[in-house]
């Protein structure tokens, strides 16, 4: 069974650009769940989507937004690029995000904003 | 949401068995407790869960006592592939919702 999938690895862009992340969950999962990780903030929760509705949201401003398409894959949205934006993005999937399920990440999407 | 609170670093030994202490005081009554583990540039890779008593499964043990408070997660004879960061949480009602704290990173040492 494939795991999940993260598109791009690496992505470079300049400050105000906009970035589109892709995600491709694992076969039947239903539930994708999208992090961000610093080494100042650690690991924090950006939002998930579970059958194609937002279910859950972190506190991360309007710029950061994300969907989710009927085959369950996932794309995140970060506008008006800042630099404080370079981090790892990593997606998560599970096949029905309940509380005592696994999540299953990806090896993440790097960006760096410069 | 409980807070987690574990050591931030611990130092072992190959071949040593390693115990990472987590509290979670405020834990509800519904939540379960998960760990994963992490390497470099990587992401976080499912360990263990447990609700209480003591769990086990190939690479871990999770024990967890009556009052729920506290866990420890258990690694059997550690080898240098078992240098990460391990996270615990404490996974509730939206159980994709992970919140991970600071984690403890674990170095082992020949």
């Amino acid at each position: 069974k494939a795991g999940v999938t993260q598109t791009p690895r690496y992505l470079i862009k300049t400050r105000g650009q906009q970035v589109t992340l892709s995600c491709s969950p694992i076969s039947g999962h239903r539930s994708v769940s999208w992090y961000q990780q610093t080494p100042g903030q650690g690991l924090q929760f950006l939002f998930e989507y579970f059958s194609e509705t937002q279910r859950n949201k972190g506190n991360f401003p309007g710029r950061f937004s994300g969907r989710q398409f009927s085959n369950s894959r996932s794309e995140m949205n970060v506008s008006t690029l800042e630099l404080g934006d370079s981090a790892l993005y990593l997606c998560a999937s599970s096949p029905l995000g309940t509380r005592n399920t696994e999540a299953f990440f990806g090896q993440g999407t790097r960006l760096t904003v410069v | 949401l409980a807070k987690t609170t574990q050591p931030i670093s611990m130092d072992s030994y190959e071949g040593q068995e390693v115990n990472i202490t987590c509290s979670h005081n405020n834990i509800a009554t519904n939540d379960y407790i998960t760990w994963y583990q992490q390497f470099p540039s990587q992401g976080p890779r499912f360990i263990i869960q447990g609700y209480k008593t003591k769990v086990t499964n190939e690479v871990a043990s999770l024990f967890i006592p009556a009052d729920r408070k506290s866990s420890t997660l258990s690694l059997p004879r550690v080898s240098l592939s078992d240098t990460a960061v391990y996270y615990c949480l404490v996974v509730g009602n939206a159980g994709n919702m992970l919140t991970f704290g600071g984690g403890t990173r674990l170095m082992v040492k020949p």
